[in-house]
């Protein structure tokens, strides 16, 4: 089955250092969702792209916050710089356009800021 | 901004029991979503719902999309140890938008 890919899986650094966290949707797909989970706020999105152009990223924090999509084949979410607040469970979606789309999700990126 | 309340928020039954949760809003939706998430993986589709009073079956899982569109529900049949996780309804379409929002889950225990 097609799947959604993320790297790296688990991700440990000092606040302070840039983190960026990679995304391969799966082929065909044209709609890539951010989403944030953590134990207090559970799942939020953060910014979603269709054709690779970004749609809403009104839930990213914007000063330290950073998504794109450089092809087809690949998206990424960039935190500069790190915050331990910032430790969270990052998951990429991707699904084809429409609001009757299902999305399918990558199994994460664990991040943790010390 | 918008919210799903989805209940119970945990649930320990014994092996070969039936499981219920519940999603509701105060807003309405075009799609209704239930997802299930293993630890360390992300969220599985299980079940989409696609129109107001929808009734869908998975295997021994089974979810409605409520008349009001406001509401839904996921009911489990003959749980088995391999149901353990953490089930998630999500709501989508407000006004057309792709955007998911998710309920805060419900996390299901099986005893054998």
């Amino acid at each position: 089955d097609a799947r959604v890919t993320q790297t790296p899986r688990h991700k440990v650094t000092e606040m302070g250092q840039e983190v960026t966290m990679r995304c391969q949707p799966i082929l065909g797909h044209n709609t890539v969702f951010w989403y944030r989970q953590t134990m207090m706020q559970g799942l939020e999105l953060l910014a979603y792209f269709r054709n690779r152009a970004p749609l809403d990223d009104s839930g990213m924090p914007k000063d330290r916050f950073s998504a794109e999509m450089p092809d087809a084949t690949l998206a990424t979410l960039k935190i500069q710089p790190s915050e331990p607040r910032d430790s969270a469970v990052y998951f990429c979606a991707s699904g084809h356009q429409g609001y009757n789309q299902p999305q399918h999700f990558g199994d994460g990126t664990r991040l943790s800021i010390l | 901004g918008q919210q799903l309340n989805q209940s119970p928020q945990s649930m320990f039954i014994q092996e070969g029991e039936d499981v219920s949760m519940n999603c509701t809003s105060s807003s309405i939706f075009n799609t209704w979503l239930w997802y299930k998430q293993d630890p360390g993986e992300g969220p599985v589709l299980l079940i989409a719902l696609y129109k107001a009073g929808e009734l869908t079956s998975n295997g021994r899982l089974t979810a409605q999309f409520g008349i009001t569109r406001k509401d839904s529900f996921l009911n489990i049949s003959a749980s088995i140890p391999s149901d353990v996780g953490i089930y998630f309804c999500a709501g989508q379409g407000i006004f057309g938008s792709e955007k998911l929002v998710f309920g805060k889950g419900t996390k299901l225990t099986v005893n054998p």
